[in-house]
């Protein structure tokens, strides 16, 4: 089945810096790269996601970018502001699955802070 | 609310007792999971129902029985639980057609047992 490690696992930087979050993969047939935001005592939340079909999603200050190649996945935030702190989640579906859609699994998270 | 809606949102149980967990949505997915959130560790995917049907069984423990009586709801009823099962338990559903899609995530049922 699919196997997700996601780096690093804590992440603190100044407000106003960039942020990268990095992901690698296993199921080189997965298709589908979600990312969520867990803020403190909240649901996870999609913030962003990307097909396997392009290389770079760009909405705002977040992005994100895969190399199937390589299957590995990266998470960029621009211009950080306090309220980007939170738990951010990688995802990668598990082509295993019989039905169409796979099951995400999803990285350990990543710790983010941002200091004003 | 983002249309996924789990009750309780906390619960405390004795080893003893046996309670369940709902989680509702009116967002028309066919597809609803569990998962379970530990401290430190990731989401980790416990049961799938598609158009009603259980597709996956993430080798859970018998004390946790998932019933998904249609594509609106879904139960996780748990029974005999030990400490260690503490944790929030998620639930999320989406749409099983065609390319895969995002999770909307419930709120959780942050479980304590005692």
């Amino acid at each position: 089945g699919e196997n997700v490690e996601q780096h690093p696992s804590t992440l603190s930087v100044q407000e106003g810096d960039s942020a990268v979050i990095k992901c690698t993969y296993s199921d080189s047939a997965s298709n589908y790269f979600p990312w969520y935001k867990q803020e403190l005592g909240k649901r996870p939340q999609l913030i962003i996601d990307i097909r396997s079909n392009v290389g770079e999603k760009k909405d705002q200050r977040i992005a994100v970018t895969l190399n199937k190649t390589a299957k590995h996945f990266s998470l960029h935030i621009t211009e950080t502001q306090p309220e980007d702190s939170a738990v951010y989640f990688c995802a990668a579906v598990d082509t295993n699955y019989g039905g169409s859609q796979g099951n995400l699994i999803f990285g350990k998270g990543t710790k983010l802070s941002v200091k004003p | 609310e983002t249309g996924v809606t789990q009750t309780p949102r906390h619960l405390v149980m004795g080893m003893t007792n046996k309670k369940s967990l709902k989680c509702e949505q009116h967002l028309g997915h066919n597809a609803m999971y569990w998962y379970k959130q530990s401290a430190k560790k990731p989401l980790e995917l416990m049961f799938v129902y598609n158009f009603k049907e259980q597709t996956e069984n993430n080798s859970v423990p018998s004390r946790f029985s998932p019933e998904c009586p249609n594509s609106s709801h879904l139960f996780l009823h748990l029974h005999t639980l030990q400490p260690e099962d503490s944790a929030l338990y998620l639930c999320a559903s989406s749409y099983d057609e065609g390319l895969p899609g995002g999770y909307t995530f419930g709120s959780g049922t942050r479980l304590t047992v005692v």
